[in-house]
């Protein structure tokens, strides 16, 4: 089955790191580039971040540049997106996608993951 | 960074009706523009790509045109299912950047 399966919700104080996985399965993980997209409540979406699965080769948002980590684990098909010194207002939901065609664009999400920061 | 701004916000229509979406690009972007579609509680979904090409699996009730900075999204025949907010998002340049979204609400 063609998927990414996210971790679970997960509550943070302020100043600590969350880290997110995602699990792909069901297409060649080594050929995709692996994108994290945010969405607070009544937000619009906001890109983060991608790893390109093959090379490891990343890049991320100026507005994260900072504080986030993108990995991959090829040998369980998972990457991974961690983000550090979180403040409040990095509530929101974080989604995984896979961009296996055009640069870019997104044709596969993962289910999403709840981050609360609480202070 | 390329802002992306989709109106209107929120559109209620009946089923049958056509229903288009605009979205405007702060500079052109050529034809590097994609549709998603957001259920309530859901992750969003592709639907259209490359400005018109379908994504598999999409009804063909929706299409896509534009080029440059202004683009639309049309339902030709809106169904109950497409209750959802509805995205843009451009891949011109970096950062990949998105709408701000447009509701349909099913009247």
């Amino acid at each position: 089955q063609v998927q990414l399966v996210q971790s679970g919700p997960d509550v943070k104080k302020a100043g600590t790191s969350v880290k997110v996985s995602c699990k792909a399965s069901g297409f060649t993980f080594s050929a995709s580039t692996m994108h994290w997209v945010r969405q607070g409540r009544g937000q619009r979406l906001e890109w983060i971040g991608w790893v390109v699965v093959g090379s490891g080769n990343t890049k991320s948002a100026q507005n994260f540049r900072e504080r986030v980590t993108i990995t991959r684990d090829m040998s369980t098909s998972t990457v991974y997106m961690e983000l550090s010194s979180l403040r409040s207002d990095d509530t929101a939901v974080y989604y995984c996608a896979a961009e296996r065609g055009g640069e870019g664009v997104f044709d596969l999400w993962g289910q999403g993951t709840v981050v609360t920061v609480s202070s | 960074d390329i802002q992306m701004t989709q109106s209107p916000s929120t559109l209620s229509a009946s089923v049958g009706d056509r229903v288009t979406i605009t979205c405007r690009a702060s500079q052109s972007i050529s034809r590097w523009l994609a549709w998603y579609q957001q259920k309530p509680g859901k992750a969003p979904n592709l639907l259209i790509y490359d400005v018109s090409s379908l994504n598999s699996g999409v009804p063909s009730r929706f299409s896509g045109s534009g080029s440059g900075t202004e683009f639309t999204l049309t339902i030709a025949s809106l169904q109950p299912d497409d209750l959802a907010t509805y995205y843009c998002q451009q891949y011109s340049v970096y950062p990949l950047t998105f709408g701000g979204g447009t509701k349909v609400e099913i009247k």
